[in-house]
C-alpha cells in the first residue's frame, strides 16, 4: 500500500499560471519530498522539508508541510511547457521511502 | 557524476517466461533501491540493499522474484516464471547512505508481459 496520496489525480493549466498540488499522508514521517517524472524517465528529486518545517522555497517551487493535518502540498508559479510531468510526493520514515500516486500535469502553450 | 545505469531499458516476454534486469548504482552509494512502477500508479518498493546486505524485501513476491547485491555495488533484478500483472517499469535507485534523504533513479527497465 502506499503511503501517500495526491490529489488532484490530473491537473490541466495555462502556461504562466500556478500550479497547486496536494499530498496526504497517514503514519508520522521524518520528511516528506516531491519527485517529479517526465513521460518514460525516471524520477527526479525536487525538494525536501523535514517534520520540523512548514515552507521550503527553491525557485519556481514552494513546499508546504502540515504535520498536525498530515498534508503537504507543492505549488509551482509561472508554469512552462517544460513542466509537464507527473509530480509525486513520497514519505521518508526512519529508512523507507514511499510514494503516493502522483499528480499528472499539462500545461498547455 | 554518472547517473544510476539500467539495462535493458525496453524488454517483452510471454508468461512464464524468466526476465533480469541489471543495475549499476552511482559510485560511492551503499544504498541500492528496487521499485515497481505499474502505469498510473506510484512507484513500490521491492527490494532495499544496504551494500550486499538487504534491508527491506517485504513487497517483494519471493516466490517469483529474486534480487542479488553480491559485491555491493552492481544488482540485479529476476522474475520467473512472470505473470501478466508484472509488467511495469522497473527503477534501479541509490543512495549515498541508508539514511541518504535524496535517491537517485535510473531511467528504468520497461517491461511487458504478454
Amino acid at each position: 500500500s502506499q503511503q501517500g496520496e495526491e490529489d488532484p489525480q490530473a491537473l490541466s493549466i495555462q502556461e504562466g499560471e500556478n500550479a497547486t498540488m496536494n499530498c496526504s499522508y497517514k503514519t508520522s514521517i521524518n520528511n516528506l519530498q516531491w519527485y517529479r517524472q517526465n513521460s518514460g524517465r525516471g524520477l527526479v528529486h525536487l525538494i525536501l522539508i523535514r517534520s520540523n518545517e512548514r515552507e521550503k522555497h527553491s525557485g519556481r517551487l514552494r513546499v508546504t508541510l502540515d504535520t498536525s493535518k498530515k498534508s503537504s502540498s507543492l505549488l509551482i508559479t509561472a508554469s512552462r511547457a517544460a513542466d509537464t510531468a507527473s509530480y509525486f510526493c513520497a514519505t521518508k520514515d526512519d529508512y523507507k521511502l514511499s510514494f503516493g500516486a502522483g499528480t499528472t500535469v499539462t500545461v498547455r502553450a | 557524476e554518472a547517473g544510476v545505469a539500467q539495462s535493458p531499458r525496453y524488454k517483452i516476454i510471454e508468461k512464464r517466461q524468466s526476465v533480469a534486469f541489471w543495475c549499476n548504482p552511482i559510485s560511492g552509494h551503499a544504498t541500492l533501491y528496487w521499485y515497481q512502477q505499474i502505469l498510473g500508479q506510484g512507484p513500490k518498493l521491492l527490494i532495499q540493499f544496504q551494500n550486499n546486505g538487504v534491508v527491506d524485501d517485504s513487497q517483494l513476491p519471493k516466490d517469483r522474484f529474486s534480487a542479488e547485491r553480491l559485491k555491493g555495488v552492481d544488482s540485479t533484478l529476476k522474475i520467473q516464471p512472470a505473470k501478466l500483472e508484472d509488467s511495469a517499469v522497473y527503477l534501479c535507485a541509490s543512495s549515498f547512505d541508508r539514511v541518504g534523504n535524496t535517491i537517485y533513479f535510473g531511467e528504468g527497465s520497461w517491461l511487458t508481459v504478454v
